[in-house]
């Protein structure tokens, strides 16, 4: 969806770096998450916020940070890049207004290689 | 924790062939579903979305899904599929009030012309 945008696109650093992935939304959403996917495991959840000073962690949230600058920014940090967090990241939305619906909408995915 | 099961992830069909994608979830209280769908090299976009009333719910693309509660299922459906329908399928959950989806493994359904 061209409203949520995320940079880089694409991403390859080395073990022990500090990377920040960026998520812009012009949707006026006010929830925003980032998940990364691997291959055959789906998408997993890393944190989510629901608006500026709330920030939860996901079920896979060890190894990373996030900040939420703006209602509109969500930025995920890896502190410390290991290889084993190669993989497609991807930031999404939701809107409170939905009520229950939790229609999520996603930006075009960050490939990070981590060497 | 609620749970999200796709079987056969991988699945190879000729066009106009029938798919039938299986999705289960392990929650037993009020759910909201949906089936995405991720192109090749494309972002997660959403094919069709069930809340309430006809367990039974078209979505883009012929694509359809039927709700059933009892089996706690939600398999997604397309009566002749299309070599442009070769992409990743993703079931994903919400429980009422909790605004977390889980996904589940996802289906890599390749259509062969």
């Amino acid at each position: 969806d061209a409203d949520v945008t995320q940079t880089p696109r694409n991403r390859i650093t080395k073990t022990g770096k500090r990377i920040m992935l960026e998520c812009s939304q012009t949707k006026g959403h006010d929830r925003m998450y980032w998940y990364r996917q691997d291959p055959g495991l789906g998408l997993r959840l890393i944190y989510y916020s629901f608006d500026v000073k709330d920030i939860n962690k996901g079920e896979i949230s060890d190894g990373y940070s996030v900040s939420r600058q703006a209602q509109a920014k969500f930025s995920l940090s890896l502190e410390s890049a290991i290889p084993n967090q190669t993989a497609l990241y991807f930031c999404a939305t939701s809107d409170r207004t939905s009520g229950h619906y939790n229609e999520q909408f996603f930006g075009p995915g960050t490939r990070l290689t981590v060497l | 924790a609620q749970s999200v099961s796709q079987h056969n992830h991988h699945v190879i069909l000729s066009e106009a062939a029938s798919l039938e994608l299986g999705c289960n979830y392990s929650y037993g209280g009020t759910v909201n579903l949906f089936w995405y769908v991720q192109y090749p090299g494309q972002h997660l976009q959403l094919l069709l979305k069930y809340f309430s009333g006809d367990p039974l719910v078209k979505g883009i693309k012929g694509f359809e899904a039927e709700f059933i509660k009892s089996k706690f299922s939600f398999n997604l459906r397309k009566p002749s599929v299309q070599w442009s329908d070769t992409a990743e399928y993703f079931c994903a959950v919400t429980v009422y009030g909790n605004n977390r989806l889980a996904f589940g493994k996802g289906n890599q359904v390749v259509v062969i012309p």
